[in-house]
């Protein structure tokens, strides 16, 4: 099984709203990832986790907060977002961040911010 | 750190016909090359990826390449179906440590159709 899911597919919020993402993976993967992605454009890393803890913040603004509350699961807590947040929000795992293992990726959550 | 230039941003071919996208890497680190396959409304899927210990791998209808002199890679698709319409990343990672550590730095993506 090589399968990530996320949920919701879909999400709208207000500026005002707090929402979370979430994504799950079964494989025994030890690193987890979050993505954004514009419209046709690559995915921009945010986030990465190796073995439940944060390794890589790619700079990314203190209204996306990232939990991961175990080796399968990983959230992203949205607050007062912007119009220009709105975009594919993509969760991925690979067996280590180190080393040249597959990275897999789930169907993503597509996020309009009103 | 690590630059992924990716061409043609746009291909068109026929059915049947082979389809190539190239790539070129910056740094002589990057030892991982995957590529990601999306389709409208999903996720990347990964179809083939290769390793710098070698010059060439192969999946059906895929095959991928691999210049570590050049710095370049590149996806080979013969036979292609109207099913394989969709736009396709390369991507590059240096997986033995430093700052980019669980990176994967993608190029700007090829949109290819099929025309049956």
């Amino acid at each position: 099984d090589t399968e990530v899911t996320q949920t919701p597919k879909h999400l709208v919020m207000g500026m005002t709203n707090k929402k979370s993402l979430k994504c799950e993976q079964h494989m025994g993967h030890r690193a987890m990832y979050w993505y954004k992605q514009k419209a046709k454009k690559p995915p921009e890393l945010m986030f990465v986790y190796s073995y439940e803890k944060l390794s890589i913040n790619e700079s990314v603004p203190s209204r996306f907060s990232p939990e991961c509350p175990n080796s399968s699961l990983l959230n992203l807590h949205l607050h007062a977002l912007q119009p220009e947040d709105s975009a594919l929000y993509l969760c991925a795992s690979s067996q280590t961040s180190g080393g040249s293992g597959e990275q897999f990726f789930g169907p993503g959550t597509r996020l309009t911010v009103l | 750190g690590e630059n992924v230039e990716q061409h043609p941003s746009t291909l068109s071919v026929q059915e049947g016909d082979s389809a190539v996208i190239k790539c070129t890497y910056s740094d002589s680190a990057s030892n991982y090359f995957p590529w990601y396959k999306q389709e409208l409304g999903k996720g990347p899927q990964l179809i083939i990826d290769i390793r710098s210990n070698v010059g060439e791998k192969k999946d059906q209808r895929i095959a991928v390449t691999l210049n570590k002199t050049a710095k370049h890679f590149s996806l080979h698709i013969t036979e292609t179906q109207p099913e394989d319409s969709a736009v396709y990343f390369c991507a590059a990672k240096d997986s033995l440590g430093g700052t980019s550590y669980g990176k994967l730095t993608f190029g700007q993506g090829t949109i290819l159709t099929v025309h049956p």
